[in-house]
């Protein structure tokens, strides 16, 4: 089976541009979560994503949104960036039950200057 | 904010020694899980254990879960240069759906 694939692996961004990040789960998944990692916060989530629904969500500002399509792939749109959403960007995937393990993709550095 | 509090921060062992790193939590749980990450790349799942078992082995990994001091540890034996990595616990506190809260991490450094 494919792992988890995020595209792109790297992004350079202006501050105030808006940026979105792709994330296509192991096939038979249909949870997928977003993670942000930054040396000062750790790892944080953000939110997860099951059956085209958002079912959880982290604290973080409502420039931070996703989205999942019918067929489990998902996007994450950061809008109006500013220097401190500099980050990598995490994208795990899970079966549907919950209380499972998650699999990770290599993540999506985000570099906003 | 982050659930687990891990200690050491910072581990550093000679090939072959035993490495054991701690967690802490604040809330219940339905199951803590340990994952590594070798330099600022993807996570990757190590062992899961639900909170009504004590421990739980996988290869060279033994986990161990008190939930009555709201404590996990792990212990990687005869560790090797390519365990090198940081080490993080996760909880898993909602009743449907996978929102992991991480903790600090502990960074491995295994030498030669």
């Amino acid at each position: 089976k494919a792992g988890v694939t995020q595209t792109p692996r790297y992004l350079i961004k202006t501050r105030g541009q808006q940026v979105t990040l792709s994330c296509s789960p192991i096939s038979g998944h249909r949870s997928v979560s977003w993670y942000q990692q930054t040396p000062g916060q750790g790892l944080q989530f953000l939110f997860e994503y099951f059956s085209e629904t958002q079912r959880n969500k982290g604290n973080f500002p409502g420039r931070f949104s996703g989205r999942q399509f019918s067929n489990s792939r998902s996007e994450m749109n950061v809008s109006t960036l500013e220097l401190g959403d500099s980050a990598l960007y995490l994208c795990a995937s899970s079966p549907a039950g919950g209380y499972t393990e998650a699999f990770f993709g290599q993540g999506t550095r985000l570099t906003v200057v | 904010s982050q659930q687990g509090e891990e200690d050491p921060q910072a581990l550093s062992i000679q090939e072959g020694e035993n490495a054991t790193m701690n967690c802490s939590y604040k809330t219940s749980i339905n199951n803590l899980q340990w994952y590594r990450q070798n330099s600022g790349r993807g996570l990757v799942h190590l062992i899961l254990i639900r909170s009504n078992e004590r421990e739980k082995h996988s290869g060279r990994l033994r986990v161990t879960l008190d939930t009555s001091k709201k404590s996990s540890s792990l212990l990687i034996t005869a560790s090797r240069a390519a365990d090198t990595a940081s080490y993080f616990c996760a909880t898993d506190l909602t009743g449907g759906g996978n929102k992991l809260t991480f903790g600090t991490g502990t960074q491995l450094k295994v030498e030669l």
